[in-house]
């Protein structure tokens, strides 16, 4: 199987800010990798898709990129909305994985 | 509109059986495969099972393979998950995907406990 490992596990940040969370693959994925959004009570939202095409009406703040193992998720000028748990998941191979999320908290 | 309206969780005693369904509206739901995510209280994300969009090909997840049986009926726009032998650490919200995960159901919770 395939393991997705996020980081950092957890995460604040102020209102205006640009964070970024990394996702790293135990072996190589082809780039088919899904960043999710995921707020409490709520099913998760597809972000990114391909690790760097935006999901149909997805802000741009939200931007994916990276290749091979190592990716990551940038979210800039954070906003209130944005303060959430956000998962990674590979596509490659099954049992498709996630990582174990990062929360963003607001400092 | 795509719609993704699980149902069928509860409580269940461990050693039981649950059919958990999910009813897909506002595309082509034969044209696409499906799958089912759990997620335990408090826990991240996992997958559980996939099938196609003709309903020939099935994977799944090690911790469900041999109790669960994921099928579809295309006439009926309607996914299932048969659970049989539950286990405690089955307890989850359940979702109903859409292929590439770009779609998903509200979730229906499974708690299995005596």
């Amino acid at each position: 199987d395939i393991q997705m490992t996020q980081s950092p596990s957890s995460l604040s940040a102020s209102v205006g800010d640009r964070v970024t969370i990394t996702c790293r693959a135990s072996q190589g994925i082809n780039n088919y990798l899904i960043w999710f959004q995921q707020k409490p009570g709520k099913a998760p939202k597809s972000l990114i898709y391909a690790a760097s095409s935006l999901q149909s009406g997805v802000p741009s703040k939200f931007s994916g990129s990276g290749s091979g193992t190592d990716f990551t998720l940038t979210i800039s000028s954070l906003q209130p909305e944005d303060f959430a748990t956000y998962y990674c998941q590979q596509y490659n191979s099954y049992p498709y994985t996630f990582g174990q999320g990062t929360k963003l908290e607001i400092k | 509109e795509v719609q993704l309206v699980e149902s069928g969780g509860g409580l269940v005693q461990p050693g039981g059986s649950l059919r958990l369904s999910c009813a897909a509206s506002g595309f082509t739901f034969s044209s696409y495969s499906m799958n089912w995510v759990r997620q335990a209280p408090g826990m991240g994300l996992e997958w559980v099972s996939y099938i196609s969009s003709s309903g020939t090909t099935m994977y799944y997840a090690d911790s469900v393979r041999g109790r669960f049986i994921i099928s579809r009926d295309n006439a009926k726009n309607s996914l299932y998950l048969q659970m049989n032998s539950l286990r405690a650490e089955d307890t989850a919200m359940y979702y109903c995907v859409r292929r590439r995960f770009d779609y998903w159901g509200q979730g229906t919770l499974v708690t299995v406990s005596s």
